[in-house]
């Protein structure tokens, strides 16, 4: 079956780096996206990877590994703001999204 | 502003009320979504209509029914829910043949609460 594996909360401090990481098995694979969600909100797109390596846009990048199954969404110099739930998902071979349930980050001052 | 509006942003019903829900996308796009977001679960995506054409229905009870009058509108009517449809209710739109891939632009949704 296709799943993504992300975890469901971590807590990080004001100013400090976090790395958010998410593992998927999808049947073929075109593409791995990240969206922040803050809550109440419409989740808006961050990043798309789909040739392996890190991706750089700001504060924020993403990395990918095919060979693996494995992403990962690193933000630095964290701010109260990047307090959101971070979600993957996956594309496969028909183009369709296999979404994670969700990362809801804490940013403690 | 992600320019994908939705409303209402909040509705309670009983199991036999008819109510819809309504999007509307101001980008221009040729493709709307309906998806559902329950707590800690992954978005399960609903319906897709691509250029005004129902391409997607995974398996959702017929007590959603969508609409799509035009490329620009989306509706989800909804009729005998059960509490466990209980969900927050996310439109999106996208430009479909753009090479293959495409970002979503979604709504802040309908919390939906079914009593």
């Amino acid at each position: 079956g296709q799943n993504i594996d992300q975890p469901t909360e971590m807590t990080a401090t004001e100013g400090a780096i976090v790395q958010i990481n998410c593992t998927y098995q999808t049947s073929g694979f075109n593409g791995l996206f990240w969206y922040q969600q803050h809550a109440g909100e419409a989740p808006t797109f961050l990043s798309y990877n789909v040739l392996d390596g890190l991706e750089e846009k700001g504060r924020f990048s993403s990395f990918l590994s095919r060979s693996k199954g494995y992403s990962y969404l690193l933000l630095k110099e964290l701010q109260m703001k990047d307090s959101a739930s971070y979600l993957c998902a996956a594309m496969d071979s028909n183009y369709q999204l296999i979404w994670g349930a969700g990362t809801k980050l804490i940013i403690k001052p | 502003e992600t320019g994908v509006t939705q409303t209402p942003r909040h509705l309670v019903m009983g199991m036999t009320n008819k109510k819809s829900l309504k999007c509307e996308q101001h980008l221009g796009h040729n493709a709307m979504y309906w998806y559902k977001q329950s707590a800690k679960k992954p978005l399960e995506l609903m319906f897709v209509y691509s250029l005004e054409e129902r391409v997607e229905n995974n398996s959702v009870p017929s007590r959603f029914s969508p609409e799509c009058p035009n490329s620009s509108h989306l509706f989800l009517h909804l009729h005998t829910l059960q509490p466990e449809d209980s969900a927050l209710y996310l439109c999106a739109s996208s430009q479909e043949g753009g090479g293959g891939w495409e970002k979503l632009f979604f709504g802040s949704g309908t919390q939906l609460s079914v009593l």
